[in-house]
């Protein structure tokens, strides 16, 4: 099966502590997102990559870090430093420029 | 700060009507747009997209759009119950720019189709 798949699917987060949601996918695209959704709202863009090795800010970076170490793959630490981490998160991978599409998405809650 | 507006809803239709969900956005030299369903809880699935001014059918699903107008608008005909769902705008950026690739999302519109 072709797809983008994350985990976990729940994730719960004690106050000062770094948590790293996973995003992978095997469509073979070379670009990669990571998005967060607060209820009532859109999308917001946090980081986004490429290619591999190479990533951007997006326009919510920080208190979040990524990687881009191999094309399959693009991480996402939610570190200490985000003060409302709760959310839900979402990582959609494309073809560069065209089609993005998502995966389930993990939902973060802050305890 | 580039943007993307979507009328505020919610929108409510009987069953059986056309649903018009409609997005302005800012960057003149947007060149893709595209429609994401989203049902409670879930991510989003894309549903249409459109790269060149006029219509586009899929189905029960239109897609219109007019650049000098800034303006895209999605039509779903003969709406059904299971169509009730966050609809959500994307607007690619300016292929010339550094940002492309990156979409832009509208806040969402909720539909709600009512038997």
């Amino acid at each position: 099966d072709g797809g983008i798949t994350q985990s976990p699917k729940y994730l719960f987060r004690k106050e000062g502590q770094n948590v790293t949601l996973s995003c992978e996918q095997n469509l073979n695209h070379d670009a990669m997102y990571w998005y967060r959704q607060d209820p009532g709202q859109g999308l917001r863009l946090i980081y986004y990559s490429q290619i591999v090795n190479d990533f951007q800010k997006g326009d919510i970076a920080e208190g979040y870090s990524v990687s881009r170490e191999k094309k399959e793959s693009f991480p996402l630490t939610v570190t200490s430093a985000q003060k409302n981490p709760t959310a839900f998160y979402l990582c959609a991978s494309s073809i560069r420029g065209r089609k993005q599409f998502f995966g389930p998405g993990t939902r973060l809650t802050v305890l | 700060q580039k943007e993307v507006e979507q009328n505020s809803g919610p929108l409510s239709v009987p069953e059986g009507a056309i649903a018009s969900l409609n997005c302005t956005y800012s960057d003149r030299g947007s060149q893709s747009f595209f429609w994401y369903r989203q049902y409670s809880g879930k991510s989003p699935e894309l549903i249409m997209f459109i790269y060149s001014n006029g219509d586009k059918e899929d189905g029960r699903f239109t897609a219109q759009l007019n650049k000098a107008s800034q303006y895209v608008s999605l039509l779903i005909r003969d709406s059904q119950p299971s169509d009730s769902a966050t609809y959500l705008c994307a607007v690619n950026g300016d292929a010339g720019g550094t940002s492309y690739g990156k979409l832009t999302f509208g806040q969402g519109t909720i539909l709600t189709v009512h038997p």
